[in-house]
Formats: C-alpha cells, structure tokens, sequence
C-alpha cells in the first residue's frame, strides 16, 4: 500500500461546479496534511494545511481531515478555469520517538480540468 | 525576499558525470528536502534533513548524496550511479516543530541527460 493514495484523475468539472479532490494515507501517526497546487511546469504551491479533524475554509477551498478513516479531501467550489493544476495531498508523519518532524510524503496527484 | 533558490534552472549532464544542484533558503528554516518529480508523477523524496549535519534517505536515495554543512545550504549531488536522472528536481524547507510545518519550495531544476 501507498503510503499516500490520491483518487485517479484526470477530474473534470463545469466552470462554477464544486471540485472534489481525495486522498488517504497510511500511517495512522500522521499529524500535518496539505494540499498543493501545481501548474504545469512549476514548482508546488501550497493552498492548504489541515492538522485537526474537521472541516477548514478558506475562500473557495474546504480541507476535511479524518484520523479516524485516513482521509484528508480538499473542495473547491464555484470552480474557476484558473483552478485547472494538479494538486497534490501530502502527509507529514513524525519520527519514532515522538520527535517533532518526520518524512513530508507526497501522494501521485490529480490533475483537474475546470471548462468554461 | 525571503525565499528558497534553486540554481540552475536548466541542467544538462553527459553520461558518467556527476552533478550538483543548488539549494540556498533564507527562511531560517531547520528543515530541508530533496524531492523528485517525473512526468505525470507526484513528488518522490531523495534525501531530507533535520538540523545542520545530520541527514537521511528518502524513498528514492541511490545514485544521490547530499550534506548539509550550513543551515541555509542543501546541495544535492546526482552521481553516475543514478542510471535515469533525467527528471525535475525540487528543494522545500520548512520549520521544525509538531503543527505548522509547511514546507515551501523553490522554482526546481530540470536535469538532462545528453
């Protein structure tokens, strides 16, 4: 199993539809999750991080965390085509030992496509 | 500004030789990372480092090394042992402590076997 699994793209939605991206991970230890949009041929953006269970918002976008699923998924509603990247989920799992930092892992990404 | 400098943008290298690729932050972050991205993938991590020489293997670490001599530097050396290095290279830093750990990324080199 991937230590981290993002739903099979490519994903494709009517400009002004809600976007639905998801991603799950492994490690039940895992404390930061974040999503990253990348346009093609740049480097990553991050757009949102999430560390308790629940809902996030801002603006458009909506992160949802479950520990208790593994699951982390990120909205965007009133999708522009200015949103059309790839974004990437990823996980930051702490060391054995309970040491603060640890390995930042990065799911396969999707690619969305927002059409006018 | 602060920010993370990845140099150079473009690289080319010839069959056999080694190559080292640049990463300065000024961010006073701890934390620095070498990740690799192939077409139509996701980022896969090479090497990573907590404080100033000290340093381990990611995922993906044969035919790399690094070090990490100052807090600011994490130069990544691709060897000839990496039989496929053509691909994007991406260097992230980010603080070091349990919640807000964001990493932020330089603008990447792309390396090229010719």
């Amino acid at each position: 199993q991937k230590e981290v699994e993002q739903n099979s793209g490519p994903l494709s939605v009517p400009e002004g539809a809600i976007a639905s991206l998801n991603c799950t991970y492994s490690d039940r230890v895992s404390q930061s999750f974040f999503w990253y949009r990348q346009y093609s041929g740049k480097s990553p953006e991050l757009i949102m991080s999430i560390y308790s269970n629940g809902d996030k918002e801002d603006g458009r976008f909506t992160a949802q965390l479950n520990k208790a699923s593994q699951y982390v998924s990120l909205l965007i509603r009133d999708s522009q085509p200015s949103d059309s990247a790839t974004y990437l989920c990823a996980v930051n799992t702490p060391r054995a030992g309970g040491t603060s930092y640890g390995k930042l892992t990065f799911g396969q990404g999707t690619i969305l496509t927002v059409h006018p | 500004d602060g920010g993370i400098t990845q140099s150079p943008k473009y690289l080319f290298r010839k069959e056999g030789q080694n190559v080292t690729l640049s990463c300065e932050q000024n961010l006073n972050h701890d934390a620095m990372y070498w990740y690799r991205q192939d077409p139509g993938q996701g980022l896969r991590l090479i090497y990573y480092s907590q404080i100033v020489n000290d340093f381990q293997k990611g995922d993906i670490a044969e035919g790399y090394s690094v070090s990490r001599e100052k807090k600011e530097s994490f130069p990544l050396t691709v060897t000839s042992a990496q039989k496929n290095p053509t691909a994007f290279y991406l260097c992230a830093s980010s603080i070091v402590r349990l919640m807000n750990t964001e990493a932020f990324f330089g603008q990447g080199t792309r390396l090229t076997v010719v």
